[in-house]
């Protein structure tokens, strides 16, 4: 079945620094990849997929994300921060029938 | 703007005091979720809906139920909470049955949330 681990449960961060956020999956299967954002007491919010082609997915708020097949990967990256991005990250991925969660990465960007 | 609106945000109720929480959506999508998602935890999908067709997860107690009675509104009742249900809870929609193909079926659109209290 298809999964993925969030490897940081936590990542402080200075602001205008550049952040990344790890993610691996495990499949044998075509792979789904989805990171979304909550900000604290919201519902989650779409911030890139990744169904097929272009290794490299582009997402909202200046975020993007690489799939990375040898590695499992599909780590999240954010060149400079704000404190506007201080949420809660979280790695997902389609099994069979569900979407399903990593365990989250808390951000916490600082001035 | 086409969204999914959830009702009340905000819930507290009492121990053992039947609780409904609500879910419309304008997408005209055909799947509707609801997720359990207990403090710093990860969402926990609890069943979901196909058009009319009820899915519930294996580990869904029984205390929860859920209606949908047309494509617009889907419900999720708590027949006897428990302080262990206070979580927030979240409905979310797809345009088409995850694993069908194409990134309509693939992408959830969620609501903002129903945080549960429970006294």
């Amino acid at each position: 079945a298809q999964s993925v681990t969030q490897l940081d449960s936590q990542v402080p961060v200075f602001e205008e620094a550049p952040v990344e956020l790890r993610c691996n999956y495990s499949s044998s299967v075509s792979v789904y990849l989805f990171w979304y954002v909550q900000y604290p007491n919201q519902g989650l919010q779409l911030l890139l997929k990744y169904l097929s082609g272009s290794t490299l997915v582009k997402g909202i708020n200046g975020f993007e994300a690489e799939f990375n097949k040898s590695q499992t990967s599909f780590h999240l990256r954010k060149p400079s921060v704000h404190i506007s991005d201080t949420a809660e990250y979280f790695c997902a991925s389609t099994n069979d029938y569900k979407l399903s969660f990593g365990a989250g990465t808390t951000v916490t960007v600082r001035a | 703007d086409a969204m999914v609106i959830q009702n009340p945000r905000y819930q507290v109720t009492q121990f053992g005091k039947p609780v409904t929480l609500s879910c419309s959506q304008t997408l005209n999508h055909n799947v509707m979720y609801w997720y359990q998602q207990k403090s710093s935890q990860a969402p926990k999908l609890l069943f979901h809906y196909y058009d009319k067709d009820f899915n519930n997860e294996a580990d869904t107690p029984d205390n929860f139920q859920s209606r949908r009675p047309n494509t617009s509104f889907c419900f999720l009742d708590i027949r006897s909470p428990g302080l262990g249900d206070a979580a927030m809870y979240l409905c979310a929609t797809s345009r088409a049955r995850i694993g069908t193909g194409g990134s309509g079926a693939n992408v959830l659109t969620f609501g903002a949330g129903s945080r549960l209290t429970v006294l």
